[in-house]
């Protein structure tokens, strides 16, 4: 099926620094979105993207959060500056359209927060 | 908000013999759809199951759901676990115009031989 690349798989960061975490998703997609994992819970959704705009997000997207995709290439979030609480599995996934279609996710970043 | 409640955090099933994860859910909006998720270690997680018609079966992989809006459920069953069927599997519902998922808390499924 459809395949959604997420680099890096593992992300180690002092607090404060700030990280990107990057997302490749299925070349025909129009819809893009991040979910956070914290180990043993949820899967929670943090924001999505459409035509250049966050359409959606949730009380987890924090003012450190901001997500782009710059001329069609990866998807990104970034998060400056980063904190204890945002160690996590970030889960980039796309969509080729809104509403209840089907979502693709990729693998997922670990990112650590020292 | 919409909630997604997967009672069961850990199934173990012995192979050959028929396995049920449960997924219930709540939410206001009468349009929803819901989709079965299974995660393969260290693998995305990737769609086994979508449904948003009522009392209508679907199937896929030798896995079926139906959703039954009358007990708002959505529950996962085979007739014959396999093996190869060891995974984490989440419910998920989606209701919006921005293809936003709220997800269950997964169920572990262990097939053993």
């Amino acid at each position: 099926g459809p395949k959604v690349l997420q680099i890096p798989s593992h992300q180690i960061i002092d607090m404060g620094q700030m990280v990107t975490l990057n997302c490749d998703p299925v070349s025909n997609h129009l819809y893009f979105y991040w979910y956070k994992q914290i180990l043993g819970q949820q899967m929670e959704f943090l924001v999505n993207f459409y035509n250049g705009k966050v359409m959606e997000k949730s009380k987890l997207f924090k003012d450190q959060f901001s997500v782009e995709r710059p001329d069609g290439s990866y998807f990104t979030l970034k998060i400056q500056p980063t904190a204890l609480e945002d160690s996590a599995v970030y889960f980039c996934a796309s969509s080729l359209e809104g509403g209840q279609n089907t979502l693709y996710f990729g693998a997922g970043t670990r990112l650590s927060v020292l | 908000g919409d909630s997604v409640t997967q009672t069961e955090g850990l199934v173990t099933v012995t192979e050959g013999l028929p396995v049920k994860l449960n997924c219930t859910y709540q939410t206001t909006y009468l349009t929803i759809a819901f989709f079965w998720y299974v995660q393969y270690l260290n693998e995305a997680p990737q769609v086994l199951l979508k449904s948003s018609t009522d009392n209508k079966r679907t199937e896929h992989q030798g896995f079926h759901a139906t959703l039954h809006k009358s007990s708002s459920s959505f529950h996962l069953q085979k007739s014959s676990a396999q093996l190869s069927d060891s995974a984490l599997y989440y419910c998920a519902l989606s209701r919006t115009n921005t293809g936003k998922l709220t997800f269950g808390d997964g169920t572990v499924l262990t097939v053993k031989p």
